[in-house]
């Protein structure tokens, strides 16, 4: 069974960079086949895909955050990392990692999501 | 970017009904659709992908029909732990783009 859980600081202030690293257990980052995402949801809103990355460092951002977003991952680590610059208020949600089902695939596991909230 | 838009925004049933839901798309999307399950408090849960399939471990009276740029989402009785929030997801073009989502909720 794939669990993922994400980690990371809860409380970012304004203009500075957010930083969450998803750790997958159950299963290699490595193994190919899967693109593994982040996902956000603003308190009590709908979904917004941030972006994706393969584990050979191929990545695909939302064109909304492209500027500001980076994802990395670790395979030696089983890990991917987001980093989303310059960030405000607006970036204040709920962050999710998830799994993809390949590059056009749902998202078949989910981290449990963390709250960061943007305020100085 | 593919908008799109789910019908109706709350559906109010009795444990027992028939759910219907609905999601469109503002071009097609092919078969790229997958539906979510979203509780309070909880991460979205896969239902169904690629317009058509059941999810490991996801029971039978969830399925999905559709194709191009409607879709939808039956839930042939609805069990107490079926009223939620469900979500559309489209992943034919990038971004990937959700839905607004339908509150299911008890009558």
């Amino acid at each position: 069974q794939v669990q993922l859980q994400e980690s990371g600081p809860g409380l970012v202030k304004p203009s500075q960079t957010l930083s969450l690293t998803c750790t997958v257990s159950g299963g290699s980052i490595s193994s190919g086949g899967y693109y593994w995402s982040w996902i956000r949801q603003h308190p009590g809103k709908g979904l917004e895909w941030i972006g994706y990355i393969y584990y050979s460092g191929s990545t695909y951002y939302n064109p909304s955050l492209k500027s500001r977003v980076t994802i990395s991952v670790d395979t030696s680590k089983n890990q991917f990392s987001l980093k989303l610059s310059s960030v405000t208020a607006a970036d204040t949600a709920v962050y999710y990692c998830a799994r993809d089902r390949g590059p056009r695939g749902a998202n078949d596991y989910w981290g449990q999501g963390t709250l960061v909230t943007v305020s100085s | 970017e593919i908008v799109l838009t789910q019908s109706p925004a709350t559906l109010s049933l009795s444990p027992g009904e028939r759910a219907t839901l609905s999601c469109r798309a503002s071009q097609s999307v092919s078969s790229y659709l997958a539906w979510y399950q979203q509780k309070p408090g909880q991460a979205p849960r896969l239902l169904i992908y690629d317009a058509s399939n059941r999810a490991t471990g996801i029971p039978a009276r969830f399925s999905g029909s559709g194709s191009g740029t409607d879709f939808t989402l039956t839930i042939s009785s609805l069990e107490p732990e079926d009223f939620a929030v469900y979500y559309c997801q489209q992943r034919s073009n990038w971004p990937g783009t959700f839905g607004p989502g339908t509150k299911v909720d008890i009558k």
